[in-house]
């Protein structure tokens, strides 16, 4: 069955280093992959898209990578803050509408 | 949390009682999920609406019904509670164009002794 596959270990780091997630899928070809990020005890929001055909996509500090050669993303927050504290979930999909397979997620602490 | 909300927020109930979260949309989205959280599955995927009355089931169903009479409502009843459906339910919601961000409700904390 599809495996969306994230490293369950938390990652420690120090502010203003760039912090760098790993998203693995197997058995499964998706047509995009998607970044949530989650605080304790609230919903999912969402981050970033990035589509098949897309090797890397930005949005502010964040950078996210597509490799299908690989099977892999990964997910990059540049110039990290206290506040990106958080876990942060990859997520892939087929088509519009579609079901979304989420990975286990990645906890992210970033110290002062 | 981009207009959703669940309820209730919080429910302890007893093995064999039936249960009821409520989803409820202000977004006029055409896509409703249901998911539940547990640690070490992340997120699961219940079942999911691409429409009034058109529903279908996810990775984890069994045990679970939905039911979507309105677009803004989506109801996930747990037909007979067990400790095993102990955890945390989100529902997510997607627009028909762009289709593919889910946006999430706060979620229900459900506790089944």
């Amino acid at each position: 069955s599809q495996k969306i596959e994230q490293n369950s270990e938390a990652l420690n780091i120090q502010e203003g280093k760039t912090a760098t997630l790993t998203c693995n899928y197997t058995n499964y070809s998706p047509a995009y992959l998607q970044w949530y990020r989650q605080d304790p005890g609230r919903g999912p929001v969402f981050l970033l898209l990035i589509r098949e055909n897309e090797k890397e996509k930005r949005k502010e500090r964040l950078k996210v990578t597509f490799d299908t050669t690989l099977k892999q993303s990964l997910f990059h927050i540049t110039a990290s803050q206290p506040a990106d504290s958080a876990t942060y979930l990859c997520a892939a999909g087929k088509a519009a509408g579609n079901k979304l397979t989420f990975g286990g997620g990645t906890r992210v602490l970033v110290k002062p | 949390d981009a207009g959703i909300t669940q309820s209730p927020r919080h429910k302890v109930t007893e093995t064999g009682t039936p249960v009821t979260l409520r989803c409820h949309q202000t977004e006029n989205h055409r896509y409703m999920y249901w998911y539940r959280q547990d640690p070490g599955h992340g997120l699961r995927l219940i079942h999911y609406s691409y429409g009034v009355k058109d529903t279908d089931k996810g990775e984890v169903s069994d045990g679970y019904s939905v039911s979507r009479s309105k677009t803004e409502d989506f109801l996930l009843t747990l037909e007979s509670a067990t400790s095993s459906q102990t955890s945390v339910y989100f529902c997510a919601i997607s627009e028909s164009q762009s289709g593919e961000t889910q946006y999430f409700g706060p979620g229900t904390r459900l506790l089944v002794l």
